[in-house]
């Protein structure tokens, strides 16, 4: 089946450092890209949508600014996490979709501290 | 809003069936009924999806109602490794899934 991968699977920085997740389909191309976060006991929240090539949409109250979302190839989508603070700890998970299939692969998810 | 109702927990045993409920009295006609399981600190699993007609894969099977306000994922024979937070899911055609709460389903051995 198709494989979403994500690096780093764990991170640990400092409060106002920046920190950068890689979000790759490994054995196809993505036409749209997902980020969600979960909070500890939580559902997972998406927090945008991003298509090759355009800009991310986000969904309402999640900061643009500080969320910033680059998906350069079918393949990869990065979300960089700008100033982060320990409020923003949490478990970043991405998934992918191919156009007219309806199954959205996941990746396992990236956990970060923010100290 | 997550537009689904399931129960906040349910239990099994090992090699038996286990159904899976789930509401969403406020379907529309063009909405599909998606099913997706996670497992502790991993990204969710795919697990079947429906329409209007029942479907049966490998993993499991869905039922639904004809007035398709409510579903149920059936697991055949719970295994220990079905042991999972399991999320039903309506997607309108925006791609988009809104997860709910989901049910948290344990297998005993």
């Amino acid at each position: 089946g198709a494989v979403v991968s994500q690096h780093p699977s764990w991170v640990i920085c400092k409060s106002g450092t920046s920190v950068k997740i890689e979000c790759r389909s490994l054995d196809f191309q993505a036409t749209t890209m997902f980020w969600y976060r979960q909070f500890p006991k939580q559902s997972l929240m998406l927090m945008a949508t991003s298509n090759e090539g355009s800009k991310a949409t986000y969904e309402q109250g999640v900061e643009k600014d500080k969320f910033l979302i680059n998906h350069a190839s079918l393949t990869l989508s990065t979300l960089t996490v700008t100033s982060a603070h320990p409020e923003d700890s949490s478990f970043y998970i991405c998934s992918a979709r191919v156009a007219r299939e309806y199954e959205q692969y996941f990746g396992p998810g990236t956990r970060l501290t923010v100290t | 809003d997550a537009k689904t109702t399931q129960p906040n927990s349910m239990e099994s045993n090992e090699e038996e069936p286990v159904h899976l409920p789930c509401n969403h009295s406020t379907i529309s006609g063009t909405d599909y009924i998606h099913w997706y399981r996670q497992l502790p600190s991993q990204g969710p699993e795919y697990v079947i999806h429906g329409l209007t007609s029942n479907v049966n894969n490998r993993m499991a099977s869905l039922a639904i109602a004809e007035d398709r306000k409510s579903s149920t994922l059936i697991l055949h024979r719970a295994t220990l490794r079905d042991a999972a937070v399991y999320y039903c899911i309506r997607e309108g055609g925006s791609e988009k899934l809104v997860f709910g709460k989901g049910t948290k389903l344990t297998v005993n051995p």
